[in-house]
């Protein structure tokens, strides 16, 4: 089983900060995803990496695949209110049906 | 289209009951995932279909848990009977090959057994 360790496990910031979270593994990952899920609701796949290296941007987030493919950081910028959830990594391997192992979250809460 | 759709989104039911959750994954996604979620565990993959055929069922807790898939639109995830232990939130999940590897999830169903 691969496993995927993220962390911090849980953060509380002030509105215009910024943060980052980290999702590592001892196993080499085919391509990594990242989901936000808020409250009442299922997870919503925001990203998927697939390159060693590889920088990704969506707005004010920034997620960087290592060199490896074995970990994975999720950087905000200037965090909002809206940026409060939990946001999991999921990691695949390669060949054969893309079965997600998901990491078990780190819980964000953005203070307005 | 309306996403993956689940019920219901709360059952409160007591120790010994049957309970079963309903699943109606997005039109011509071709795998189904089922999920289990708690803060000790977190995100648990249960058990997955692939043209409506489960392919792997290893991750379902014991005997007390069966999933069905009787057509590409419906899946079932019984509980029989259900035990406090099994309070969890459950999610239901599709993909398909033209999505890439993105799972669409549904909005999960809060059980509580008491």
């Amino acid at each position: 089983t691969q496993l995927l360790e993220q962390s911090p496990q849980f953060l509380s910031i002030q509105e215009g900060e910024n943060l980052t979270v980290y999702c590592n593994s001892s196993s080499v990952f085919s391509s990594l995803q990242w989901y936000r899920q808020e409250p009442g609701e299922g997870p919503v796949l925001l990203v998927t990496v697939v390159t060693g290296g590889e920088v990704k941007k969506l707005k004010r987030l920034t997620f960087q695949f290592g060199d490896a493919r074995k970990d994975s950081s999720l950087h905000i910028t200037a965090a909002q209110p809206g940026d409060t959830g939990l946001y999991l990594c999921a990691g695949g391997a390669s060949g054969g049906s893309y079965i997600p192992t998901f990491g078990r979250g780190t819980s964000l809460i953005v203070h307005p | 289209d309306a996403g993956v759709i689940q019920s219901p989104r709360h059952e409160v039911t007591e120790m010994g009951q049957e309970v079963t959750l309903r699943c109606k994954p997005i039109s011509g996604h071709d795998y189904l995932f089922w999920y289990r979620q708690t803060m000790m565990r977190g995100l648990e993959l249960l058990i997955y279909f692939n043209n409506n055929v489960p392919i792997d069922d290893s991750g379902m807790p014991e005997d007390r848990f069966s999933a069905k898939m009787p057509n590409a639109s419906f899946s079932t995830l019984k509980i029989q009977p259900s035990e406090p232990r099994d309070s969890a939130v459950y999610f239901c999940a599709s993909s398909g090959l033209a999505g890439g590897n993105e799972q669409f999830f549904g909005p999960g169903t809060r059980l509580t057994v008491l």
